[in-house]
């Protein structure tokens, strides 16, 4: 069965710095989504890439996925506070409408 | 438009006691999902549904009922509370995979956090 596996788990940051998470499927990816939930809420939907070496940006926020669709990672300039939260990838598992999820990446940035 | 609502937010059960949960959507979906979330398991799959009348179990269906009477609703009941059912459970709708290209997404609920005592 397909997994999706992120990396890290958590992260740290000061306010201002950059970050990378990143999102890694065993099998070819039909298309990949991140999305962002904070704590005792629903998941935001951030992003969708579907073609390899396809990227995506809103805001300070750019999500790639690598040309063999097996990887995708999630940058984020100059963090702020308002980045804080859980950032989750997920997938059609094997090109069905039965979705897989990463574990997550829990973010915190220092004011 | 609400979206995707969940009822209810919060729930303390005793073992073996039951409870529905209902999840509505107004967007006119034909897809939706109940998952289960676990610190450090991320999101998995219970039931979900591609349309009224028919369900169907995802990856961890085991304790688990659902029904989808009517398009807008899909309800997820425990029978009989374990404590191992104690995390937050998220509803989600989506229209079929493939007919919004560029916005194919799952729509999420606020979520429902049920303790079993």
């Amino acid at each position: 069965s397909q997994e999706l596996e992120q990396s890290p788990q958590s992260l740290i940051v000061q306010e201002g710095k950059n970050l990378t998470i990143n999102c890694t499927s065993s099998k070819t990816l039909y298309g990949l989504y991140w999305y962002k939930q904070k704590y005792g809420e629903g998941l935001i939907f951030l992003m969708m890439l579907q073609k390899g070496g396809e990227e995506k940006s809103h805001e300070k926020i750019t999500a790639k996925l690598d040309e063999k669709k097996q990887q995708s990672s999630l940058h984020i300039t100059a963090s702020q506070p308002s980045h804080a939260g859980i950032y989750l990838c997920g997938a059609p598992a094997g090109g069905t409408y039965k979705y897989i999820f990463g574990t997550g990446t829990r973010l915190k940035v220092l004011a | 438009n609400a979206g995707v609502t969940q009822t209810p937010k919060f729930r303390v059960l005793k073992t073996g006691q039951s409870m529905t949960l209902l999840c509505a959507q107004d967007m006119n979906h034909e897809y939706m999902y109940w998952y289960r979330q676990d610190p450090g398991m991320g999101l998995r799959l219970i039931h979900y549904s591609v349309g009224e009348g028919t369900t169907a179990k995802g990856e961890v269906p085991d304790g688990y009922n659902v029904s989808r009477l009517k398009k807008q609703n899909f309800l997820l009941g425990l029978e009989s509370a374990a404590p191992s059912q104690t995390s937050v459970y998220f509803c989600a709708s989506s229209y079929p995979p493939g007919r919004q290209a560029n916005t194919d997404t799952q729509y999420f609920g606020p979520g429902t956090r049920l303790t079993v005592l």
